[in-house]
Parts: C-alpha cells; structure tokens; sequence
C-alpha cells in the first residue's frame, strides 16, 4: 500500500510570511494527525482528526496555525504570520482507528524560517 | 498530565553487546506504551507496543508498572539497529505523547 504522503518536503520562509503544509494519508484511514518536531525532541501533536472532526487540538497555537481535513481525506496545516520559533520538521500520520492503533508517518516537510 | 522520559541522548556499544534503552513515564491512568524508531534517511515507524507482547527484530520491551518503565532490551545488537529510539505513550484521549529520544550507535 502507499505510504503517507507530504508535500512540500522543505520550505524556507522569512518571519512573519505564511505557509501551507498537504498530507495525503494511507487510504482507508479515519485518523489523521500533525506533529511539530523541533531539533533534538520528539514529535509533539499538534492537532488530531477522526474523519473530519478535529479530537484534539490543545497544543495548536490558534493564533497562527490552523488546520482542515477536507472530505475526511487530504489535510491542511496553515501557519500564519510564521516564527523564528516554527522552525521544526512536520509530520503527518494517519492510523486506521484512533491513536492506540499504529500511526504511519510521512516523510516530513522540513520549514526554516528566517 | 502524561510525560516520557528518556535520559539518555546518545547510546554507543558494541556489536554483539546487550543493549537497554530506558523509558520512563508519569500517568495517572492506564497507559499504552510503544516504541517508534527511525533509521537513516527513512520514516518513523513503530517497533513494538506493550500490549502485543511481541519481540520485533530482537528487541523486547516489558512494562513496569511499579517503576513506571518501559525499557527496550536487545541482548546482541548488530549495526543495522543504529537509529534513533522514540518512546511513546497513549494516554487521555488516547493522544501519543513522545520522548526526546535516544540515538543509539553500534560500532562494528
């Protein structure tokens, strides 16, 4: 089966633009997430869909990122104006079920900002 | 609040050693333990969970309860086992909270 899939794989932005992440993930599966991952920590969840319905975002900062799982297929994460601080690899995973099912990761889109 | 801990960054032995990568974690309820791994150049993928009590390319891992550990054992480490190890814990609705870490390297 295809994997996860992401795009861009990197992105280099100066602070205070925007930028947009895709994730396409592994077909048939209800549960998809994004996590941040900052150099030298693991994966932090940012936000959590079942299907097209958020399950959790507490760790989202609202003020500049959002997210969408249009159709209960593809996702979106949105960064909007960007930080020095937003400068990490974010993945996405997707799982059959919920989160105590295996996650499948993507590849990662690397974002610099400047 | 759930928290994993893994106190070691890096990790270096020798092929045919044993090897113990240890996790630690704080939740107050029942917990889902896991172990992801990446290697060079390739996605994180899952290792082993807890709950299937399975032993994936060698390694074990045993849940404590008591100590509160899930520590990733292997008992002769070859050089493809050199990658990064990720503990991770499901907890309250059932979100995956990660370590930090551990790069283990095993010399030739």
């Amino acid at each position: 089966e295809a994997g996860v899939a992401q795009s861009p794989r990197y992105k280099i932005i100066e602070k205070r633009q925007s930028v947009a992440f895709w994730c396409n993930p592994i077909s048939g599966h209800a549960t998809l997430y994004w996590y941040q991952q900052i150099l030298g920590q693991g994966p932090k969840l940012l936000i959590q869909f079942q299907n097209n319905g958020v399950v959790d975002d507490s760790q989202l900062p609202k003020d500049r990122f959002s997210a969408e799982r249009l159709k209960g297929v593809d996702s979106t994460l949105k960064i909007q104006p960007a930080k020095l601080e937003d400068s990490a690899v974010y993945l996405c995973a997707s799982s059959f079920g919920g989160s105590r099912d295996e996650q499948y990761f993507g590849p990662g889109t690397r974002l610099t900002v400047t | 609040a759930q928290r994993v801990t893994q106190p070691e960054k890096l990790l270096s032995v020798f092929k045919g050693a044993p090897v113990e990568l240890k996790c630690n974690y704080s939740y107050s309820g029942s917990p889902e333990l896991f172990w992801y791994v990446q290697y060079s150049r390739q996605r994180l993928q899952l290792l082993l969970r807890h709950i299937s009590r399975e032993s994936i390319k060698g390694f074990t891992a045993d849940l404590n309860k008591g100590e509160t550990s899930f520590h990733l054992k292997k008992p002769f480490a070859q050089e493809e086992d050199s990658a990064m190890y990720y503990c991770a814990l499901g907890g309250s609705n059932y979100k995956l909270t990660f370590g930090k870490g551990t790069l283990l390297t095993v010399n030739p």
